[in-house]
């Protein structure tokens, strides 16, 4: 099962407005990465993050990963329509090993 | 430059059927990780080949196997298929000795009637 808390689980909000979703762990990552799934799609990468408190930003988006290793969060600044899609947090032991994925975040942004 | 492609993108079966499921890395991409994502879940890790071997494994029965080819395609499969094997299976690839992260494809919808 999903070692991974992500949450919240679905966020409803209106175009223009800042999203923010979290994930934490039990154990510790040495990478941390975002992913962003749109229907009938794969997971596609937005930002991945390789050191305990690295910031780092893609565009609109933002991650940080968690000083203690153990989480990480993503924030999205003024939200635009094809923001639309569920938002999987992902970490790695190993920089070649599996991922562990969190259960996602829905995002639905309304005009 | 070609991403992960992955065939076929649907398929139906029946209960007790055998499956087999394609992947093409990206280019230069040499390691290949099966995901499982049933509906409304995160993708969980199956296994993962590398120089033809299967190198890590997640909590699957023996039921499901794979194979990766000196081209580094690989092919996953499932056999006496249950109703829960439905989901949608992806495929990631990444570049050894790399810190480049795994990238996916649009995944194989397998649906058990």
């Amino acid at each position: 099962g999903q070692q991974l808390n992500q949450s919240p689980q679905s966020m409803f909000i209106q175009e223009g407005e800042d999203v923010s979703m979290n994930c934490t762990s039990s154990s510790i990552f040495n990478t941390w990465l975002w992913y962003k799934q749109d229907p009938g799609e794969g997971p596609v990468l937005l930002i991945a993050l390789y050191k305990a408190g690295e910031l780092t930003s893609n565009g609109r988006l933002t991650a940080q990963f968690g000083i203690t290793r153990k989480d990480s969060f993503l924030n999205i600044s003024a939200s635009i329509p094809s923001d639309v899609g569920i938002y999987f947090c992902a970490g790695q032991l190993a920089s070649w090993g599996k991922l562990q994925f969190g259960a996602g975040t829905q995002v639905v942004v309304t005009p | 430059d070609a991403g992960v492609t992955q065939s076929p993108t649907h398929l139906i079966k029946t209960r007790g059927q055998q499956v087999t499921l394609r992947c093409s890395p990206k280019s230069g991409h040499d390691t290949v990780s099966w995901y499982q994502q049933a509906l409304g879940q995160g993708p969980q890790f199956i296994f993962q080949y590398y120089e033809e071997e299967e190198r890590q494994r997640g909590n699957f029965p023996d039921r499901f196997s794979g194979h990766q080819f000196p081209n580094y395609s690989s092919e996953l499969n499932v056999n006496a298929l249950l109703l829960g094997d439905s989901a949608l299976y992806l495929c990631a690839s990444s570049r050894q000795n790399s810190n480049q992260p795994q990238h996916f494809g649009d995944g194989t919808r397998l649906s058990i009637l």
